[in-house]
């Protein structure tokens, strides 16, 4: 069974921390995504990579940065972590080059800044 | 800009009673289309996909939506609730020319009374 992995379920750090989330996929898969996920405002696009070390920002980078050296592993960076960074953070990943546009999500690490 | 609009954040619907969500998009070039389902605690999981073809999809769970160019739609639909379909549920659009993003709608929670 193919997956998406989220190092963590859940989360709690301090305000001014570095933290790392990572995602690791088991597929091949070329494209890379994350997400967070705020009540009333449904999933936003942070980052993605379409393979790798290679990166673009979503429509909401600002405070975040990416790290993908390996297929496989994609890391969010929160470079100093805030309360309004507070939120549930998906990853997701698909091959790239097919029409079926397949995606895969993680089950989720909800974060909880301090 | 590309986007996607789900004008109800809540809904509330008697068990046994029809359902439709509602999905607006906004893309310039012929959209693919997307509804996820979220249930409580868990992830993300496809309900149904529309690229071409037939404008009534069918998916999961019996549900099915339906593509109207011209309202730039894209509504879900279901003839008799169950209980178990209490979730969130999510629009989306695919971005292809973008390495395939996807961006999502601001989500519809569905409760089901007894």
């Amino acid at each position: 069974d193919v997956k998406v992995t989220q190092s963590s379920r859940y989360l709690v750090k301090r305000t001014g921390e570095k933290v790392f989330l990572e995602c690791v996929q088991d597929m091949d898969h070329e494209n890379m995504f994350w997400y967070r996920q705020d009540p009333g405002l449904g999933l936003r696009l942070i980052y993605f990579s379409y393979d790798v070390k290679m990166k673009e920002k979503g429509d909401i980078p600002e405070g975040y940065s990416v790290s993908r050296e390996k297929k496989e592993r994609f890391s969010l960076i929160l470079e100093s972590a805030s309360t309004n960074q507070t939120s549930m953070y998906l990853c997701a990943s698909r091959k790239a080059g097919t029409g079926s546009y397949g995606y895969t999500f993680g089950s989720g690490t909800r974060l909880t800044v301090v | 800009a590309q986007s996607v609009t789900q004008p109800d954040i809540h809904i509330t619907v008697s068990e046994g009673a029809s359902l439709e969500l509602r999905c607006n998009y906004s893309y310039g070039a012929t959209p693919y289309l997307f509804w996820y389902v979220q249930s409580p605690g868990q992830g993300l999981q496809l309900l149904l996909k529309y690229f071409s073809g037939d404008t009534l999809v069918q998916g999961i769970k019996g549900f099915e939506a339906e593509f109207k160019r011209s309202q730039s739609s894209f509504n879900l639909r279901k003839p008799s609730v169950h209980w178990s379909d209490a979730a969130e549920y999510f629009c989306a659009v695919v971005i292809y020319n973008q390495g395939g993003k996807l961006i999502f709608g601001q989500g519809t929670e569905l409760s089901v009374k007894p």
